[in-house]
């Protein structure tokens, strides 16, 4: 079955730092993988996602994600941050076969200083 | 193009009553969702749908019905409400490539 991993439950950084979150996956092949973003009070929205190819992902808002096979991971990363990067980060994970579900992480609080 | 539509956005019912979460989505989409968000546990599956008059139960089906007569609908019944399923529930619907989501219904049950 799969499973995700967020093992920050909340990451706090100053306004322009760069930033990492982190997502670890378990699945028996190879998955597609998404980063969705939910701002206060609002649904979610995807950032990026991984199907094949290319292993560094660009996605909106300035987010790059990288899909590292050998260590099941699917790291969230943007250079500089914004203040309105405020909200809560979850990774997710699909399988191929469209008849399953996507299965996401516990979610990343981000804060950020200004 | 309004994606999914949830509605309420908001709602209080006390303990045993019931009530049903309507859900909406106009691109066509077979495959609907419905999860439930609570703290520190991320989004996890009540009930699944991949397609009209085909439904199945996900990781917590206890305490809620569902049905999907149409393409476009996927409402989400509470039976006998209980203070257990206080949470924000989200409807979804999805191609291979990406999940769609509403804007969320915060329940509350007192």
């Amino acid at each position: 079955a799969q499973s995700v991993t967020q093992p920050d439950i909340h990451i706090t950084v100053s306004e322009g730092a760069s930033l990492e979150l982190r997502c670890n996956y378990s699945y028996g092949a190879t998955p597609y993988l998404f980063w969705y973003v939910q701002s206060p009070g609002q649904g979610l929205q995807l950032l990026l996602k991984y199907f094949s190819g290319d292993t560094l992902v660009q996605g909106i808002k300035g987010f790059e994600a990288e899909f590292k096979r050998s260590q099941s991971s699917f790291n969230l990363r943007k250079p500089s941050v914004h203040w309105s990067d405020a909200a809560e980060y979850f990774c997710a994970v699909g399988a191929r076969n469209y008849g399953q579900n996507f299965v996401f992480g516990p979610g990343t609080r981000l804060s950020v200083l200004p | 193009n309004a994606g999914v539509t949830q509605t309420p956005k908001f709602q209080v019912l006390k303990t045993g009553q019931s009530m049903t979460l309507q859900c909406a989505q106009d691109m066509n989409h077979e495959y609907m969702s419905w999860y439930r968000q609570d703290p520190g546990m991320g989004l996890r599956l009540i009930h699944y749908s991949v397609g009209a008059g085909i439904t199945d139960q996900g990781e917590v089906p206890n305490g809620y019905n569902v049905s999907r007569s149409t393409t476009e609908d996927f409402p989400l019944r509470l039976l006998s409400a209980a203070p257990s399923q206080t949470s924000v529930y989200f409807c979804a619907s999805r191609n291979y490539a990406e999940a769609f989501f509403g804007q969320g219904t915060r329940l509350t049950v007192v």
